[in-house]
């Protein structure tokens, strides 16, 4: 089974461009989560899908951040204007369908993003 | 607000020594409680989870750890280091609520073994 993919591995960009990442849960997953490690601090949710509805996005920085999971499969987060604070490291995961309150999250290999 | 803090930034072991890495989160209610570990160019994976019931939890490779309520604790655990569980370690704790669960996270120990 595949796990949950992330592109790209790494985007350099500068101050004020655009930048779209993309992640693609495991076959199934309704729950989708985007999580944000800024250099030398903790990984920090960001928000929370399930299917295409956003469920919880109280942790979005601001609103240059926007993401989208248009059918419910793969997700993009769209930084635009990218600002210096935004580099770290962007996880993506996302866990079973439904109700259950136990379940796991898989994560994906994470989109490292330097802006310069 | 949730925290969850990890008592070491780095810690540095020769191999067959003993690990015990710290973990503590500020929530009183009901708690998930995860360890998941980055090796160097993977992605976290899970090591071990609690939920409910025992609160020594066996994991992959090795590890343990033990819930203590009382503590407000869930330290990570293993009795003899290899060289290839140098990692970055993250405690992990979650409040169940309707739809899925949001980690809260501590900001990681890096673990060094010496060969």
């Amino acid at each position: 089974e595949a796990g949950v993919t992330q592109f790209p591995s790494h985007s350099v960009i500068e101050k004020g461009q655009t930048v779209t990442l993309r992640c693609d849960p495991i076959s199934g997953h309704d729950n989708l989560y985007w999580y944000r490690r800024v250099m030398g601090k903790e990984i920090k949710f960001l928000l929370h899908f399930v299917k295409e509805s956003k469920q919880d996005e109280s942790g979005m920085p601001n609103n240059r951040f926007l993401a989208e999971r248009t059918g419910g499969t793969y997700s993009t987060l769209k930084v635009q204007p990218a600002e210096l604070e935004d580099s770290g490291v962007y996880f993506c995961a996302s866990s079973q369908p439904g109700l259950a309150l136990t379940d796991t999250q898989y994560f994906g290999p994470g989109t490292r993003l330097t802006v310069l | 607000a949730q925290s969850v803090s990890q008592h070491n930034h780095h810690v540095i072991l020769s191999e067959a020594a003993s690990l015990e890495l710290g973990c503590n989160y500020s929530y009183g209610g009901t708690v998930n409680l995860f360890w998941y570990v980055q090796y160097p160019g993977q992605h976290l994976q899970l090591l071990l989870k609690y939920f409910s019931g025992d609160p020594l939890v066996k994991g992959i490779k090795g590890f343990e750890a033990e819930f203590i309520k009382s503590k407000f604790s869930f330290n990570l655990r293993k009795p003899s280091v290899q060289w290839s569980d140098t990692a970055e370690y993250f405690c992990a704790v979650t409040r169940p609520h309707n739809y899925g669960q949001n980690f809260v996270f501590g900001p990681g120990t890096r673990l060094s073994v010496l060969p």
